[in-house]
């Protein structure tokens, strides 16, 4: 039972274009989710995160969407550079449980 | 400030033989955290440490994994006896705790189960 689901495996995006990174959940208890990014080799970085309070949030050229209703958020990134070639987890959990629960991940690959 | 750090990076063992993977958080973080990814799946919870307690280990697999944390710093996650389906990347993550959810991850071990 996957409570929170990355449906595209992959994708390919142009330098400098925008990438757009899905991610649903089926768990109405979630109330904070975050992305984080993987390189080959390392564990996975934080990248940025949003409280179920707001429906977007914004850091840098990476920023986050919220839908609740729909149970779905994105991550956008412009401009798309060649670093952020890695995969995105998509990770959520609920005030008073601190462990969280990942998507299986999508393969980003800026293509300069 | 060093990060989280684990050995080993990489540890392939016969079905049946005993691994004892380690995760030294970050220097005064309370929570400790395993997750395991397998075979390019989600990356899943095991068990959750809040200093030397366990909070949380509704995610371990089996009798087969015994996590650990001495004195509430550095930790431990044994398998004994290792099976074929144990095989997988294992991430520890620390927090400061007081609410805080972003987790610090190590870079894993890999552990193939021959």
């Amino acid at each position: 039972d996957q409570q929170v689901k990355q449906n595209s495996p992959s994708l390919s995006v142009q330098e400098g274009r925008i990438s757009i990174l899905n991610c649903d959940y089926t768990n109405s208890m979630f109330d904070y989710f975050l992305w984080y990014k993987k390189y080959p080799a390392e564990g996975p970085t934080f990248l940025i995160s949003i409280s179920s309070i707001k429906d977007k949030n914004e850091d840098g050229r990476f920023t986050v969407f919220l839908n609740k209703s729909a149970k779905h958020l994105s991550l956008h990134i412009v401009p798309s550079q060649p670093g952020d070639s890695a995969v995105y987890f998509c990770a959520a959990s609920h005030f008073g449980n601190e462990k969280l629960t990942f998507g299986t991940g999508t393969r980003l690959t800026i293509i300069p | 400030e060093a990060g989280v750090t684990q050995f080993p990076s990489h540890s392939v063992i016969e079905k049946g033989q005993t691994v004892t993977l380690r995760c030294d958080p970050i220097s005064g973080h309370d929570n400790l955290y395993w997750y395991r990814r397998v075979m390019g799946k989600e990356i899943k919870f095991l068990l959750h440490f809040v200093k030397e307690s366990k909070q949380d280990e509704s995610g371990m697999p089996n009798n087969r994994f015994l996590a650990e944390r001495t004195g509430g710093t550095y930790s431990t996650l044994k398998v004994q006896p290792a099976e074929l389906e144990d095989s997988g990347v294992y991430f520890c993550a620390s927090s400061p705790g007081g609410g805080s959810t972003e987790a610090f991850f190590g870079q894993g071990t890999r552990l193939t189960v021959v």
